[in-house]
């Protein structure tokens, strides 16, 4: 069955340096992928999506890279805030059913 | 465009109780998901639809939890004799045809004593 992997550990930084999360994916071939930011307490808020066909997207800050070959995707947030502290999630939807399967989710806490 | 929105937010129940929860999707958003979500989990896929069709449920779903969305418009999930590791924080997203992007309303957290 599909299965999404992120880091279940807590990633702690500090402010101004570059946090990188990973998601792994396996018995899938998604046509695209998706981060979100869950705040404690509220629903995920979408921030970017990446195709198959596209190795890297920024959006200011943040930049998504995928891999298919490796089955992986990275997210970088460059100069980092402690306002960047959040869970952040990916997501890939099973391919033409519309059925989102999300990763558990990496803490992510910025140091000030 | 007001967003997701969920009622209630907050819902204690006994063990046994039945609870229903609702959500009312972006106005012209034709597709409705059901999520839940438990402590240092993703959202788990529960059911979804599009206008007032249900065309997925979760295997995982018992025959307690039920879905609607009668008028295509908003939803409401039921839960039947709840029991207690049905405790968890319920997610409803909407997003219509071609567009990838879901939109999460803010949830409607369950705890069942």
């Amino acid at each position: 069955s599909q299965k999404i992997e992120q880091n279940s550990e807590a990633l702690n930084i500090q402010e101004g340096k570059t946090a990188t999360l990973t998601c792994n994916y396996t018995n899938y071939s998604p046509a695209y992928l998706q981060w979100y930011r869950q705040d404690p307490g509220r629903g995920p808020v979408f921030l970017l999506l990446i195709r198959e066909n596209e190795k890297e997207k920024r959006k200011e800050r943040l930049k998504v890279t995928f891999d298919t070959t490796l089955k992986q995707s990275l997210f970088h947030i460059t100069a980092s805030q402690p306002a960047d502290s959040a869970t952040y999630l990916c997501a890939l939807e099973t391919s033409g059913t519309y059925k989102y399967i999300f990763g558990t989710g990496t803490r992510l806490k910025v140091l000030a | 465009d007001t967003g997701v929105s969920q009622d209630p937010r907050h819902k204690i129940t006994k063990r046994g109780q039945n609870v229903t929860f609702r959500c009312d999707p972006i106005s012209e958003h034709n597709r409705l998901y059901w999520y839940r979500q438990t402590l240092g989990q993703g959202p788990e896929f529960l059911t979804y639809f599009q206008n007032e069709a249900q065309l997925e449920k979760s295997r995982l779903l018992s025959d307690r939890f039920s879905a609607e969305r009668p008028k295509g418009s908003f939803s409401t999930l039921e839960i039947q004799r709840t029991e207690q590791g049905d405790s968890a924080m319920y997610l409803c997203a909407s997003t219509r045809t071609l567009q990838e992007t879901q939109y999460f309303g803010p949830g409607t957290r369950l705890l069942v004593l």
